[in-house]
């Protein structure tokens, strides 16, 4: 079945510096690839997402860039902030979707960042 | 203000004792799903459902059930916990453009 590999699994940053976290998808039909954050104590949030149909998604410090040819996509945060210390995780959507492609998502197994100030 | 509510946050229970975490939205969303959330394993879909009285099982529905007789509530049911279902659960609720998480249900079974 789908497969979703997300690295690194921890990642600690100088706050200012920049964090790219990368995953990986197996399923070549996927076409939707959202990010989620998960603050402590709290349910995951929808921070950023992307389709098949670009190649990169910006919103402010936050981008997402897709390469379909590899399977790959990944997140960008740039001038990282204490507050954006979170467990991110990434998302494929999934197999023989039958609906739009939200419904079914297929998780990475998150990735814990530490923005140290 | 739209949310998703679970209940309780925090259980702990014995093995074979029945339990139901309650799960509501207030966003009119036809589809919703539980979700268990293992470190290193990320989030892994339990059960789904597209409307009322429709459901399908996940990706790792051994050990539970589901019901959904009205549109803003889905609860999620364990009829004989046992200790590898201790994990932190997450019912979502999805619009066409995002699942929206509620806060997290953390369970204990001993």
């Amino acid at each position: 079945g789908e497969n979703v590999e997300q690295h690194p699994s921890t990642l600690s940053v100088q706050e200012g510096d920049s964090a790219v976290i990368k995953c990986t998808y197996s399923d070549s039909a996927s076409n939707y690839f959202p990010w989620y954050k998960q603050e402590l104590g709290k349910g995951p949030q929808l921070i950023i997402d992307i389709r098949s149909n670009v190649g990169e998604k910006k919103d402010q410090r936050i981008a997402v860039t897709l390469n379909k040819t590899a399977k790959h996509f990944s997140l960008h945060i740039t001038e990282t902030q204490p507050e954006d210390s979170a467990v991110y995780f990434c998302a494929a959507s999934g197999a023989a979707t039958r609906m739009d492609s939200s419904y079914k998502l297929i998780f990475g197994s998150g990735t814990r960042l530490l923005v140290r100030p | 203000e739209a949310q998703v509510t679970q209940n309780p946050r925090y259980l702990i229970t014995v093995t074979g004792k029945k339990l139901t975490v309650t799960c509501s939205q207030n966003m009119n969303h036809e589809y919703m799903s539980w979700y268990r959330q293992d470190p290193g394993l990320g989030l892994r879909q339990i059960y789904y459902s597209m409307n009322v009285e429709v459901t399908d099982k996940g990706d790792v529905p051994e050990g539970y059930k589901v019901s959904r007789k009205e549109k803003r509530n889905f609860p999620l049911i364990l009829e004989s916990p046992s200790p590898n279902q201790t994990s932190l659960y997450f019912c979502a609720s999805t619009s066409r453009r995002e699942q929206f998480f509620g806060p997290g249900t953390r369970l204990t079974v001993l």
